[in-house]
Formats: C-alpha cells, sequence, structure tokens
C-alpha cells in the first residue's frame, strides 16, 4: 500500500516571497502519478498542480512548481510570490498508474498562511 | 456548466439513523469517488466506482453503502453501523484513466444530533 506523508502540519508566509511544502511518498510502482491540491476555507478542493513520475522535467504552473525526486521519493511545492488567495490547506496526493484507476492517497495535508 | 453537485451542503442524522449524500455529475465520467475528511485530516476513500452496477469498497467502508445504477449518480449512505459519522464527506469524478484529474464537488458536512 502507497503512503503519502506531509511533515508540515502548519506554514506561513510573507506576501511576496516564496514558500516550499514537503511530501514524501512510499511506492513499489514506477510509473505513478502525484499532484498537489489546494483546498480553501470555502472546502472546495482545487488541483494546482500534476507529475508524472516517468517525466523528469520538474512541473510548473505559473507561480507553482515542484521539484520531483524519484530515488528520494519526494514531491515539494514551491510557490513564488505568493499572495494572501493562496491560504489554504495543501495536500500532496499520490496513483498508483496502471489498473488503480483514478484512485488517490491524499496526505494529511498542510495549512499554509500568507500573511500581508 | 459541466460539474459535480452534492447535496445537502449540511446534513445531520440522529442515532440510529440511515442518512444519504446525494451525489450528480454532468461530466460524463466513467469514474466516481467517495472520501470522508476529519478535521486537519487528509482525505480517505469510502467507496468508488469505475463503471455503472460495480463499485468496490475503499479504505473505510465498514459502515458506509452506494450504489451506481445511472452514469451521472453516485450516493452515499451512512448507516447506523457507522458509529463516528461526523465528517466531511467529498464526492469526485474522472475519466476513469489512471493519472487523470479528479473533480470534486463541495462537499456535505454531516454531524450527529
Amino acid at each position: 500500500a502507497q503512503t503519502v506523508t506531509q511533515s508540515q502540519p502548519e506554514m506561513s508566509v510573507q506576501e511576496a516571497e516564496t514558500v516550499t511544502l514537503s511530501c514524501t511518498y512510499d511506492t513499489s510502482e514506477n510509473n505513478y502519478y502525484l499532484f498537489w491540491y489546494k483546498q480553501p476555507p470555502s472546502r472546495q478542493m482545487i488541483l494546482v498542480i500534476r507529475q508524472e513520475a516517468y517525466k523528469q522535467q520538474n512541473a510548473t504552473e505559473n507561480r507553482f512548481s515542484v521539484n520531483f525526486q524519484k530515488a528520494a521519493k519526494s514531491f515539494s511545492l514551491k510557490i513564488s510570490d505568493s499572495q494572501l488567495g493562496d491560504t489554504a490547506m495543501y495536500f500532496c496526493a499520490f496513483n498508483a498508474g496502471g489498473t488503480s484507476y483514478g484512485k488517490l492517497t491524499f496526505g494529511q495535508g498542510t495549512i499554509l498562511t500568507v500573511h500581508p | 456548466d459541466g460539474g459535480i453537485t452534492q447535496s445537502p451542503k449540511y446534513l445531520f442524522r440522529k442515532e440510529g439513523q440511515n442518512v444519504t449524500l446525494s451525489c450528480e455529475q454532468n461530466l460524463n465520467h466513467d469514474a466516481m469517488y467517495w472520501y470522508r475528511q476529519d478535521p486537519g485530516q487528509g482525505l480517505r476513500l469510502i467507496y468508488y466506482s469505475q463503471i455503472v452496477n460495480d463499485f468496490q469498497k475503499g479504505d473505510i467502508a465498514e459502515g458506509y453503502s452506494v450504489s451506481r445504477e445511472k452514469k451521472e449518480s453516485f450516493p452515499l449512505t451512512v448507516t447506523s453501523a457507522q458509529k463516528n459519522p461526523t465528517a466531511f464527506y467529498l464526492c469526485a469524478s474522472s475519466s476513469g484513466t489512471s493519472g487523470e484529474k479528479l473533480f470534486f464537488g463541495s462537499g456535505t458536512q454531516l454531524s450527529v444530533l
């Protein structure tokens, strides 16, 4: 079974600064997918970024980028130029690929607060 | 607009009562999922369905039941056997292909009276 660990329960950052959220996972699969989802106070789950394990290039989406270290089983999220609207709970999630279909295993989440 | 609709937004359950949470999608997705979220924690998979008339247990299925009679609908029943039902319940759907993003509904908060 796969496990996903987010070791930072809470983080804070000043507006316009950069913050990195950590995520590690455990799997015996070789081809899999990793995600970061954001859950703002509205509690709506929003996809932030997606990474395919067989792609060495780190995914980027505007101010959001990842540092994917396959050998270390690490998948951190970097938020640049933080904005007040980035305040949310962030979840790292894993999909095992193959016949796992769309099932996701989630980490415990990191609460990010952006201060003005 | 295409999306997933969950209802009700808030639900209260009396002891010994079964309650049903609704989830409807118009995205033409084959796969649908139910997740449970406890305060300050991540999401845990309750049940999932890859196709109409078929569904599988997730990691915490005890005390829950589902049906998938239509492609668009995947209702979740919280039975009286679920002794700690207070949680936020999220429904999601996807194409069913591995690695594809999940689309989430806005959730139902279930509380016990």
